[in-house]
């Protein structure tokens, strides 16, 4: 079971690019990569997820380096609505297998 | 857009009674899930479920719990002697089987009196 570790917090002020990287050392092969955010009293929402290199969507973009043991989310210019928690999952649901949250990082915007 | 939902949204009960917490995961979905966060804390999974079975199970989730199916629709979990300590959020997720994506509901909160 792939264990992930990411930073605690962060703090960012508005309309800065975030980065918040992921480690995850001992990744299976067929395991994916899933950011979820969380806000207070509301369940985990779904930001992307990758398997190797970079993936981009509208709201974030996550990088792979090739060794895949470890990936950074990136939230382009954040304002005060992202501030929230954010977690790394590793796991291949294709498979049924479980996910595991980590700590998680808490991230605040600051205007 | 389709999304799981759950019931009750809050529910207070007393110390030793049994709760039922319920899910409508999304219509297509094989893989079900149940997770719980106590207040300020991460989301702790407790168990999945798949093909009509529990696949993965933590040791939260200890013979005081169950789940079921009941009806190819509902998704429930089962407190059978409810504790101080079970005061907590319980969400319930599903996932399809090509997307690799978990959707959560938006909980039920419990709170053991």
């Amino acid at each position: 079971l792939a264990k992930t570790t990411q930073p605690i917090s962060m703090d960012s002020y508005e309309g800065q690019e975030v980065n918040i990287t992921c480690s995850h050392n001992n990744i299976a092969t067929n395991d994916y990569i899933t950011w979820y955010q969380q806000f207070p009293s509301q369940g985990p929402r779904f930001i992307i997820q990758g398997y190797k290199t970079k993936v981009t969507n509208e709201v974030a973009s996550l990088f792979i380096p090739a060794d895949r043991k470890s990936s950074t989310l990136s939230l382009p210019r954040v304002s005060l609505s992202d501030t929230a928690v954010y977690y790394c999952l590793v796991g291949d649901l294709r498979s049924g297998n479980q996910f595991y949250f980590g700590t998680g990082t808490s991230l605040t915007v600051i205007p | 857009e389709p999304e799981v939902t759950q019931t009750p949204s809050h529910q207070v009960t007393q110390m030793g009674q049994e709760v039922i917490l319920r899910c409508v995961p999304i219509s297509n979905h094989l893989y079900f899930y149940w997770y719980r966060q106590i207040l300020g804390q991460k989301v702790e999974f407790l168990v999945s479920f798949y093909n009509n079975e529990i696949s993965e199970k933590s040791e939260i989730f200890d013979d005081q719990f169950s789940v079921e199916r009941p009806d190819g629709s509902n998704f429930t979990l089962k407190i059978r002697s409810t504790k101080l300590e079970d005061s907590a959020m319980y969400f319930c997720a599903s996932g399809g089987a090509n997307t690799g994506e978990l959707f959560f509901g938006e909980g039920s909160r419990l709170t053991v009196l």
